[in-house]
């Protein structure tokens, strides 16, 4: 079945960094854009990142521009978020998501892994 | 940057019409999303493009876009339905998907 499985989430100091990975299944990952979306201790939902299915076109919402970074590899089916110079803010559960192919909407989930920023 | 508003909660009793809005300037213009998470699992998306359901997502559930307010209405509520519910647009401007802070259901 369709799934998504994120992993590489703990506890971290302040500015260190931490990578997240998401392992696909089910689909061919190779063809769908892929988010990472977080969520603070009972906070909301915050967009963190996307990539598109080419690898090429990536954006990151700007509280994160220029420390996290969002990749790809086809060949294995995963997904990355690399985060460097962490800060207690970043603090959350991280989940990756599926673009629709024919809407912009994420309409498959992982579980989420929790990171935690803390000295 | 784009601000989608949603009112912080909702309560009603089994068996009524939930109706939840999502305010944002000219959101008619956009496509909507809405997402219902419950407590401790991820989010699952239950309307997109406005008014369409993925497979799964009973028929209760439906979406409308206008104007500057987006609604999503449950009807015949069940206690399974209580969830936190955020909508969600792309903004095309900035190339961001924006959220909603989310509107918290509960079935008394």
């Amino acid at each position: 079945q369709v799934q998504l499985v994120e992993s590489g989430g703990g506890v971290v100091q302040p500015g260190r960094s931490l990578r997240l990975s998401c392992v696909a299944s089910g689909f061919n990952f190779g063809g769908y854009g892929m988010h990472w979306v977080r969520q603070a201790p009972g906070k909301g939902l915050e967009w963190v990142a996307l990539i598109w299915s080419d690898e090429v076109y990536k954006f990151h919402t700007d509280s994160v521009q220029g420390r996290f970074t969002i990749s790809r590899d086809n060949s294995k089916n995963t997904l990355y978020l690399q985060m460097n110079s962490l800060r207690a803010e970043d603090t959350a559960i991280y989940y990756c998501a599926r673009n629709g192919t024919t809407h912009n909407g994420m309409d498959v989930w992982g579980h989420g892994t929790t990171v935690t920023v803390s000295s | 940057s784009y601000v989608l508003t949603q009112s912080p909660s909702v309560s009603l009793a089994p068996g009524k019409t939930a109706r939840l809005t999502c305010e944002g300037n000219n959101i008619g213009t956009k496509r909507v999303y809405w997402y219902q998470q419950k407590a401790g699992q991820a989010p699952v998306m239950v309307i997109y493009d406005d008014n369409d359901r993925p497979s799964g997502i009973p028929e209760r559930f439906s979406g409308s876009n206008s104007g500057n307010t987006a609604t999503l209405t449950i009807n015949r509520v069940e206690a399974g339905d209580e969830a936190d519910y955020y909508c969600q647009v792309w903004d095309r401007a900035s190339d961001y998907y924006v959220f909603g802070a989310g509107t918290k259901v509960t079935v008394l």
